[in-house]
């Protein structure tokens, strides 16, 4: 299996901050992913795929990027929606794997 | 608009079985694979497997392999998740998702619940 190690576990930052969480895989992913959202008492929800690919709505303050085995989502301008915990998830190889997630308080 | 309905929560006894449904609202499941996730309570999400309704070809993860069974109908557009041998580990939400790469659209989950 492909391990995804998630940092930090959890983030404290304030409404208008720039909030980075990083992703790192065991081994090269070649770019195969991705990262979801989860609200409280939700389903999560794909943010981005592909690295750097917003999925269809998700607000433009969102970004990924990253390559080889290191990867970072990006929330530009933090808002207080975005009260969430976020998932990173390999699909290069099965068992496709998630990190541990990033709750993110505001 | 694309839903995936799931089958709603279950309480269960040890050694019980269950198995869940998942059916497209606006979508079908056949133009896809079906990926299976588990969420313990409080916990973070496991990738369980996936299966393509349109083969039947199934891959589990090693960590469920031999305890949950994938399977679909394409007839009636929806697929199963059956679990066996419930233990109390065995409580967690379960979702469908959709897509055997990345998950695009997420069932509401369904609440497990094993006690004696």
């Amino acid at each position: 299996d492909i391990q995804m190690t998630q940092s930090p576990p959890s983030l404290s930052a304030a409404v208008g901050d720039r909030v980075t969480i990083t992703c790192r895989a065991r081994q090269d992913i070649r770019n195969s992913l991705a990262w979801y959202q989860q609200k409280p008492g939700d389903a999560p929800k794909l943010l981005v795929y592909g690295t750097s690919m917003l999925e269809s709505g998700v607000p433009s303050r969102f970004s990924g990027r990253g390559s080889g085995t290191d990867y970072t989502l990006t929330i530009s301008s933090l808002q207080p929606e975005d009260l969430a915990t976020y998932y990173c998830q390999q699909y290069h190889s099965t068992p496709y794997t998630f990190g541990q997630g990033t709750k993110l308080e505001i | 608009e694309v839903q995936l309905v799931q089958s709603g929560a279950e309480v269960k006894k040890p050694g019980e079985s269950l198995k869940i449904s998942c059916k497209g609202s606006g979508y079908s499941i056949t133009t896809d694979w079906v990926t299976w996730v588990r969420q313990m309570p409080g916990k973070g999400l496991e990738w369980m497997g996936r299966i393509d309704p349109r083969s039947s070809f199934i891959n589990y993860s090693p960590s469920f392999q031999g305890h949950v069974t994938f399977s679909s109908d394409k007839s009636i557009t929806t697929a199963y998740l059956l679990l066996t041998n419930l233990k109390a580990s065995d409580t967690a939400f379960y979702y469908c998702t959709t897509g055997g790469s990345q998950s695009r659209f997420w069932g509401q989950g369904t609440l497990v619940t094993v006690s004696s």
